[in-house]
């Protein structure tokens, strides 16, 4: 369809244990990112990549950390999930600037 | 800092009625986008702004960006309850990386 999943859709984990989340494009779309969305935050941008190794980090990367070692596939790591980081997270594509957001379907994140 | 400003949060109205939702921001930037968002689901692309003047349209909504002011509108003529949904902004940080700072988004509920 649009050519951007993300998996799992809903994950359950504890508090403490290490969580990676993937994002796959089918696009060839350079720009990739991770937002998350709260109640009353709108989205925020945890970190974003403009290329193969290259990443860079956003407003809110305390606790995460991402790879791309493909160009279709950016991975974000809660190194060890705590409950702030419960929330839904999408992943974004860009061909670049003046181009927009493509989104992903999010992945709902509870953290117990 | 880019700060982003959407208001109204939350706009109840009638089917039929004419309403505007605003979208500030702090520094300056001349491309916008606009997002919607249904209950649960992902965030599709409405318009894409990308110079001073710019006017969109696309049914009953329409958008506008004053980069001199910092100002973006959105504008819904007759609204109907299929518009019912969170509509966002987001201003692009000139990072040169399309990375893009979002508002709060205005819930938008149409009743008969």
């Amino acid at each position: 369809d649009a050519g951007i999943t993300q998996s799992p859709r809903h994950k359950v984990t504890e508090t403490g244990t290490p969580v990676t989340l993937r994002c796959h494009q089918t696009e060839n779309h350079r720009y990739m990112y991770w937002y998350r969305q709260d109640p009353g935050h709108g989205l925020r941008l945890i970190h974003y990549s403009y290329g193969v190794k290259d990443t860079d980090k956003g407003e809110v990367s305390d606790g995460y950390s991402v790879s791309r070692s493909k160009t279709e596939d950016f991975l974000l790591t809660l190194e060890s999930a705590t409950s702030s980081q419960t929330s839904v997270y999408f992943c974004a594509i860009s061909e670049g600037v003046g181009y927009g957001y493509t989104f992903g379907s999010g992945t709902r994140l509870t953290v117990v | 800092e880019l700060k982003v400003e959407q208001n109204p949060l939350f706009l109840s109205m009638q089917e039929g009625k004419n309403y505007t939702i605003y979208c500030n921001y702090s520094t300056t930037s001349d491309r916008l986008y606009w997002y919607r968002q249904d209950p649960g689901k992902s965030l599709e692309s409405l318009f894409v702004l990308l110079s001073n003047g710019a006017v969109k349209q696309e049914g009953r909504l329409m958008a506008s960006l004053d980069t001199k002011a910092r100002l973006s509108t959105l504008h819904i003529t007759a609204a109907v309850h299929d518009l019912s949904a969170t509509y966002f902004c987001a201003v692009d940080m000139n990072s040169g990386y399309s990375t893009l700072t979002f508002g709060k988004g205005t819930m938008l509920l149409v009743s008969p």
